[in-house]
């Protein structure tokens, strides 16, 4: 599975847009991008995910470069709930491997 | 739908002893796992299954048994605890794209 980077922090005022970058450059044509955030000690939660074209769901929004070497996941009006550890995982196999994340510190 | 559960919640154990965590599903995935968390890091997966009978190595498998008897069950062993050891233990199943994880078991060793 390919490796993904995130910068460690960030944050971002309440009802602002909260853009979180992932570079995944080594990503191969069949593996999947994931987005998953683990808010305080509880299970990490599933987000979105997407291969080429870009996803919205309720939650958020995932923009995947062209070249499919980075992507974005954007929460459009973030909340205080949304302060959690953000991760980006790529996928083609039958195992999620997490990095780090980046933390996301909402503030009102 | 209990979703994913994780049976028990919090446990202290002596370093030697051992113990068996119990992770069930009640929603027929076939795909199960098993994640350490310590402290300030991310998930690192154990051992995983990809259905009844059937066991897999992750990242970091050493000093960790799996047994994979029944669909809904997924039970992680460890025979002879270490300090090391000492981390927070989440379960989750697959379905489709999706991970559903458990509340955690948290594991101290002394």
């Amino acid at each position: 599975d390919a490796k993904t980077t995130q910068p460690p922090s960030m944050d971002c005022a309440e009802g602002r847009a909260a853009n979180l970058p992932c570079n995944h450059s080594t990503i191969s044509g069949n593996e999947y991008v994931y987005w998953y955030r683990q808010i305080h000690s509880q299970g990490p939660q599933y987000i979105i995910h997407g291969l080429k074209n870009n996803e919205t769901n309720e939650m958020a929004s995932l923009i995947i470069t062209e070249d499919r070497k980075s992507s974005t996941l954007i929460l459009p009006h973030a909340t205080l709930r949304d302060t959690a550890v953000y991760y980006c995982i790529v996928r083609n196999t039958d195992k999620l491997i997490f990095g780090t994340g980046t933390r996301l510190q909402v503030f009102p | 739908n209990a979703g994913v559960t994780q049976t028990p919640k919090f446990r202290v154990l002596k370093t030697g002893q051992s113990m068996t965590l119990l992770c069930a599903q009640d929603m027929n995935h076939e795909y199960m796992y098993w994640y350490r968390q310590d402290p300030g890091m991310g998930l690192r997966l154990i051992h995983y299954s990809v259905g009844e009978g059937t066991t897999a190595k992750g990242e970091v498998p050493d000093g960790y048994n799996v047994s994979r008897l029944k669909k809904q069950n997924f039970l992680l062993g460890l025979e002879s605890a270490a300090p090391s050891q000492t981390s927070v233990y989440f379960c989750a199943s697959l379905r489709d794209n999706e991970q559903f994880f458990g509340p955690g078991t948290r594991l101290t060793v002394l």
